[in-house]
């Protein structure tokens, strides 16, 4: 079965300071990774994606997320982060190899809440 | 915003009471979702429609009837429902559903209690 962990539940950054949201996963076969992004009274909006190739992978707003295969991790950063980046981040996998049932699903972590003060 | 567009956006019924939630995208999209939003819970699958074939049944209480009629039209049939089954309800659709590379791109969900 694949597992999404986001370790914390909540992260307060300050205006300016690079941010990081942390994921691990996981997954039978090799990882499609997602992250995205769900601001109050809206939908998840999707903010980018791992699925082979680089390792750092670029996004919408100036975000982007690191694969490490050997640690498991696909990482959500930003070099300098907005007070309207304020938000609830999912990070999210599917493996490439079917499983049966449920190999159709994505499986999301339990969100970070993201809080970036003026 | 994302081509997925959801109605009605709240909605209170009763314990008794039947009711629907709409959805629609506007992607060309060949694949739909529900998914449930609880608080402090990670997001939960209900039904995936492939090419509108359900392809998938996550266990749902059969409270809760899904209905694909064309690949840009998703409904949830709401009867019975439990104060328990209050949450934000989210569409989403995705090229394929098939097609494990493909991102979901989610409507802005319908917030529902029962009373």
């Amino acid at each position: 079965a694949q597992s999404v962990a986001q370790p914390e539940d909540q992260v307060n950054v300050a205006e300016g300071n690079p941010l990081t949201v942390k994921c691990t996963y996981s997954v039978s076969g090799n990882p499609y990774l997602f992250w995205y992004v769900q601001y109050p009274n809206r939908g998840l909006q999707f903010l980018l994606k791992y699925i082979t190739g680089d390792n750092l992978v670029k996004g919408s707003y100036g975000f982007e997320a690191e694969f490490n295969k050997s640690q498991t991790s696909f990482h959500l950063k930003k070099p300098s982060a907005l007070v309207s980046d304020s938000a609830l981040y999912f990070c999210a996998v599917r493996g490439d190899a079917y499983s049966g049932a449920g190999s159709y699903q994505l499986t999301f972590g339990k969100g970070t809440k993201l809080s970036v003060i003026p | 915003e994302t081509g997925v567009t959801q109605t009605p956006r709240h909605l209170v019924m009763g314990m008794t009471n039947k009711k629907s939630l709409k959805c629609e995208q506007h992607l060309g999209h060949n694949a739909m979702y529900w998914y449930k939003q609880s608080a402090k819970k990670p997001l939960e699958l209900m039904f995936v429609y492939s090419l509108e074939e359900r392809v998938e049944n996550n266990s749902v209480p059969s409270r809760f009837s899904p209905e694909c009629p064309n690949s840009s039209h998703l409904f949830l049939h709401l009867h019975t429902l439990q104060p328990e089954d209050s949450a934000l309800y989210l569409c989403a659709s995705s090229q394929d559903a098939r097609g494990s590379t493909y991102e979901q791109y989610f409507g802005p969900g319908t917030r529902l209690t029962v009373t």
